[in-house]
């Protein structure tokens, strides 16, 4: 089984900060890392898929890179709202056994205090 | 507006009873997905399914069993032999097995009583 990492666990800012968190995973046998917003009570929602070494993209305040050879991804936000209020969560596609799974971090849980 | 209806929301059952979960899409999707959650716990893949009438076990497929009849539909039985069913079980769908990004539908929670 691979090993998605995410940190923090959770972390809460005030609104109007900038804050980021980080995804870790397998650098061999690399295909693709998703990045998901899950709000309570909603279904995850798909932010990001990431595919290429050095990638950078861009939703809104939210942006995310992408190192395959050292294996992480970054996530960042840009002038937190409350709205941002979610669990982010991270996973990853591996070109090798098991290719047609989404491998999940255990997610990263932010609160944006007004 | 297309999507993945999962039902019921709020599920309970009996101990040593089996029980189905639904799931349906009408995103045209050709691979679906069964996944669990479990408190501390990142999401594990159950079963899932790149075409119809074919399903492969994901990391923790023990105790449930799913069929694939139809593009739209892949529910999930929590059988008897499943030893801790209480959980929040997701389902999500992809354009293909290798695709971008997944849709996922609500969830259900399955509590054994």
């Amino acid at each position: 089984i691979l090993n998605v990492e995410q940190s923090p666990q959770s972390l809460h800012v005030q609104e109007g900060d900038s804050t980021n968190f980080t995804c870790s995973f397998p650098s061999s046998n690399f295909y693709a890392l998703h990045w998901y917003r899950w709000e309570t009570a909603k279904s995850p929602e798909a932010l990001f898929v990431m595919t290429l070494n050095g990638d950078e993209k861009k939703k809104g305040r939210i942006s995310a890179t992408l190192n395959t050879k050292e294996g992480y991804s970054y996530l960042y936000i840009k002038g937190s709202q409350p709205e941002d209020s979610a669990t982010y969560l991270c996973a990853f596609k591996s070109s090798g056994a098991g290719s047609y799974q989404l491998t999940f971090g255990k997610g990263t849980k932010l609160s944006v205090i007004p | 507006d297309g999507g993945i209806t999962q039902s019921p929301k709020y599920l309970f059952r009996k101990e040593g009873q089996n029980v189905t979960l639904s799931c349906e899409q009408n995103l045209n999707h050709d691979a679906m997905y069964w996944y669990r959650q479990d408190p501390g716990q990142g999401l594990r893949l159950i079963y899932y399914s790149q075409i119809v009438n074919d399903f492969q076990k994901g990391d923790i497929a023990e105790g449930y069993s799913v069929s694939r009849e139809k593009k739209e539909s892949f529910p999930l039985t929590v059988t008897s032999a499943q030893k801790n069913p209480t959980a929040f079980y997701l389902c999500a769908s992809s354009i293909g097995a290798r695709s971008q990004g997944y849709t996922f539908g609500s969830g259900t929670r399955l509590t054994v009583v």
